[in-house]
C-alpha cells in the first residue's frame, strides 16, 4: 500500500483565494482525520471522520474551513477564503478505528500571502 | 484546545545515551500513542499503551503509563545520531467517539 496520499505538496495562494487540499487514506481504513501543525499552536485535531460520516469538527476554526469525505477513498479540506493566520502544514492521517494507531500522509505546506 | 503536555520541551544529548521524555495527560483514556516526526515529514506510529497496561516495550524504546498520575514516559536507550527528531504523545480519549489529541512535543537531538 502506498499509505497515506496528501496533494498537493505545497500550495502558494493569495489572501482571498479558494484552497483545496486532498487526501487519499490508506484502502479498508474507516477513520480519517484533518490536523493542522504550526510551531504556535502545535498539533490541532481540526476535523475526523468515521464511515465516511464527520464525527466531531469542534476543532474547525471558523465557518471558512469546511471538510467533506463523499467515499471511503477520498477527503477535501476547504478554506474559503484564506487568510495568512492559515498558514500551516495540514495533515491527514487514516486509522482502522477512531481507537487504533494513526497513518499520517506527508502533509500540505499551505503559504497564504 | 488540545490535551497532553510533553515535558521537556527540548533534549540534547550523546550518542550512546539514553533519553526520557514525559507526557501528561488530562482525561481518562482509553490509550496512549507515542509519535516520532522527522523535519519536514508527516508523524509515524511508535508505540501503542492500552489504559490497562503499565508497559511496553519495542526495540530500544521503552513506554511507561501511569494513570493515577495520568503520565506516560518514553525511554530510548542507546541513543543514535538517527533519533533526532521531534517526539509525541497523544491521549486517545472521547467517551463513545474517541479521537486522538496531541501536545506540542518534545525535540530530541542526539549529538554525534
Amino acid at each position: 500500500d502506498a499509505g497515506v496520499i496528501q496533494s498537493p505538496r505545497h500550495e502558494v495562494t493569495e489572501m482571498g483565494q479558494e484552497v483545496t487540499l486532498r487526501c487519499k487514506p490508506i484502502s479498508g481504513h474507516n477513520s480519517l482525520f484533518w490536523y493542522r501543525q504550526t510551531m504556535m499552536r502545535g498539533l490541532e485535531l481540526l476535523i475526523y471522520f468515521n464511515n465516511n460520516v464527520p464525527i466531531d469538527d469542534s476543532g474547525m476554526p471558523e465557518d471558512r474551513f469546511s471538510a467533506k469525505m463523499p467515499n471511503a477513498s477520498f477527503s477535501t479540506l476547504k478554506i474559503q477564503p484564506s487568510e495568512p493566520r492559515d498558514s500551516a502544514v495540514y495533515f491527514c492521517a487514516s486509522s482502522l478505528s477512531t481507537r487504533e494507531k494513526l497513518f499520517f500522509g506527508s502533509g500540505t505546506q499551505l503559504s497564504v500571502l | 484546545s488540545q490535551q497532553g503536555e510533553e515535558d521537556p520541551q527540548a533534549l540534547s544529548i550523546q550518542e550512546g545515551e539514553n533519553a526520557t521524555m514525559n507526557c501528561s495527560y488530562k482525561t481518562s483514556i482509553n490509550n496512549l500513542q507515542w509519535y516520532r516526526q522527522n523535519s519536514g515529514r508527516g508523524l509515524v506510529h511508535l508505540i501503542l499503551i492500552r489504559s490497562n497496561e503499565r508497559e511496553k516495550h519495542s526495540g530500544r524504546l521503552r513506554v511507561t503509563l501511569d494513570t493515577s498520575k495520568k503520565s506516560s514516559s518514553l525511554l530510548i536507550t542507546a541513543s543514535r545520531a538517527a533519533d533526532t527528531a521531534s517526539y509525541f504523545c497523544g491521549e486517545n480519549s472521547g467517551g463513545s467517539n474517541y479521537k486522538l489529541t496531541f501536545g506540542k512535543g518534545t525535540l530530541l537531538t542526539v549529538n554525534p
